[in-house]
């Protein structure tokens, strides 16, 4: 079975900061891995995924994740945080011999003035 | 616009008042999905569909129905709907599994 640990519920940093949400994975193939952002009472909005290729996936909104096959992480940075970037992230793995989607509690971030 | 809709977006209703949430896209997507989002506990996939006649359950499929007649619409039929389905429900597309989904902007479920 899939899973995905978002182990902070919680991230606090200052605007012009490093951003850092973390992400592990469970999953007994290769996997696809993918983050997503909601803003207050919005849908979510897709920002980068990992499929195959570089460890770095670049994404929206000045956004990175690199993906780390033996940690089993998938962790999503932005070099600069900006007061914009508050909202709740989510992080998501699929099993590509299945269709099922599995998301992470989600992380809510909040980047002070 | 390439967009998922549902509807509707608000519904609070009893235990046991059967009801429809529709979902519909337009980007010609093979995959779709139905999402609950409850606090603490982040999305869990309610059913999926891989394309036309082809549904399967997700993760927390108990209480739920779902269709998908026709490619673009794929909704979510509650029989009898109990207190402990109050929730954020999200309906999402992509072209393929390994595409990233594309959401509807949600509806809120109240069952008193």
């Amino acid at each position: 079975a899939q899973s995905v640990a978002q182990p902070e519920d919680q991230v606090n940093v200052a605007e012009g900061n490093p951003l850092t949400v973390k992400c592990t994975y469970s999953v007994s193939g290769n996997p696809y891995l993918f983050w997503y952002v909601q803003y207050p009472n919005r849908g979510l909005q897709f920002l980068l995924k990992y499929i195959t290729g570089d460890n770095l996936v670049k994404g929206s909104y000045g956004f990175e994740a690199e993906f780390n096959k033996s940690q089993t992480s998938f962790h999503l940075k932005k070099p600069s945080a900006l007061v914009s970037d508050s909202a709740l992230y989510f992080c998501a793995v699929r099993d590509p011999n299945d269709y099922k989607l599995s998301f992470g509690a989600g992380t809510t971030v909040t980047v002070r003035a | 616009e390439a967009q998922v809709t549902q509807n509707p977006r608000y519904l609070i209703t009893v235990t046991g008042k059967k009801l429809t949430v529709t979902c519909s896209q337009n980007m010609n997507h093979e995959y779709m999905s139905w999402y609950r989002q409850d606090p603490g506990l982040g999305l869990r996939q309610i059913y999926y569909s891989m394309n036309v006649e082809v549904t399967d359950k997700g993760d927390v499929p108990e209480g739920y129905k779902v269709s998908r007649k026709e490619k673009r619409n794929f909704p979510l039929i509650l029989e009898s709907p109990s207190p402990n389905q109050t929730s954020l429900y999200f309906c999402a597309s992509s072209f393929t599994q390994g595409s990233e989904q594309f959401f509807g902007p949600g509806t809120r479920l109240t069952v008193l």
